[in-house]
């Protein structure tokens, strides 16, 4: 099965710089990548999606690319703000989908 | 039909015993899927259906654990025999075929 693992696992930024995730994915035949937010004690919530045939995507601040030959894809987000504090999973699907361990972002005012 | 639905919201249980959680996905979406999430961890596959038809199950499931979707609409996740171990967030969600998965607010187990 697939197998997507996603760096860093936490990351600190200060208010107003960007932040970098990073995932990783193993199966070729995997063609749409979803970023999902999570807030404490919530459900995750999509973001920004990405399909295979595309190599980059952006939605005002939020911004995801995709590599398909090195099967690596990036969320970049722009201008950080404290709301922007939660840990955030990358996932990617096949016949379904499979998610990173997780990265908690923390934005310093 | 506002997005995806569970029931209960909060499950505490004592060890040994057996438990149920509904899900309720969106109406026109016909694929439903389980994930397991404990705490720093991200959403781990357990099952998923389109339609009735219970198309994959991870083989890291127990034989404790039976998902059904009778009527291809709601879903309900059995867990027999529950352990410690079982204690985490379990989560439904719903897409339909291609499309974008939408979580429901999971059901937060916690085994005595």
């Amino acid at each position: 099965g697939e197998n997507v693992e996603q760096h860093p696992s936490t990351l600190s930024v200060q208010e107003g710089d960007s932040a970098v995730i990073k995932c990783t994915y193993s199966d070729s035949a995997s063609n749409y990548f979803p970023w999902y937010k999570q807030e404490l004690g919530k459900r995750p919530q999509l973001i920004i999606d990405i399909r295979s045939n595309v190599g980059e995507k952006k939605d005002q601040r939020i911004a995801v690319t995709l590599n398909k030959t090195a099967k690596h894809f990036s969320l970049h987000i722009t201008e950080t703000q404290p709301e922007d504090s939660a840990v955030y999973f990358c996932a990617a699907r096949g016949n379904q989908f499979y998610f990173g361990t997780g990265t908690s972002l923390t934005v310093i005012p | 039909d506002t997005g995806v639905s569970q029931d209960p919201r909060h499950k505490i249980t004592k060890r040994g015993q057996n438990v149920t959680f509904r899900c309720d996905p969106i109406s026109e979406h016909n694929r439903l899927y389980w994930y397991r999430q404990t705490l720093g961890q991200g959403p781990e596959f357990l099952t998923y259906f389109q339609n009735e038809a219970q198309l994959e199950k991870s083989r890291l499931l127990s034989d404790r654990f039976s998902a059904e979707r009778p009527k291809g609409s709601f879903s309900t996740l059995e867990i027999q025999r529950t352990e410690q171990g079982d204690s985490a967030m379990y989560l439904c969600a719903s897409s339909l075929v291609e499309r974008v998965l939408l979580f429901g607010p999971g059901t937060r187990l916690t085994v005595l």
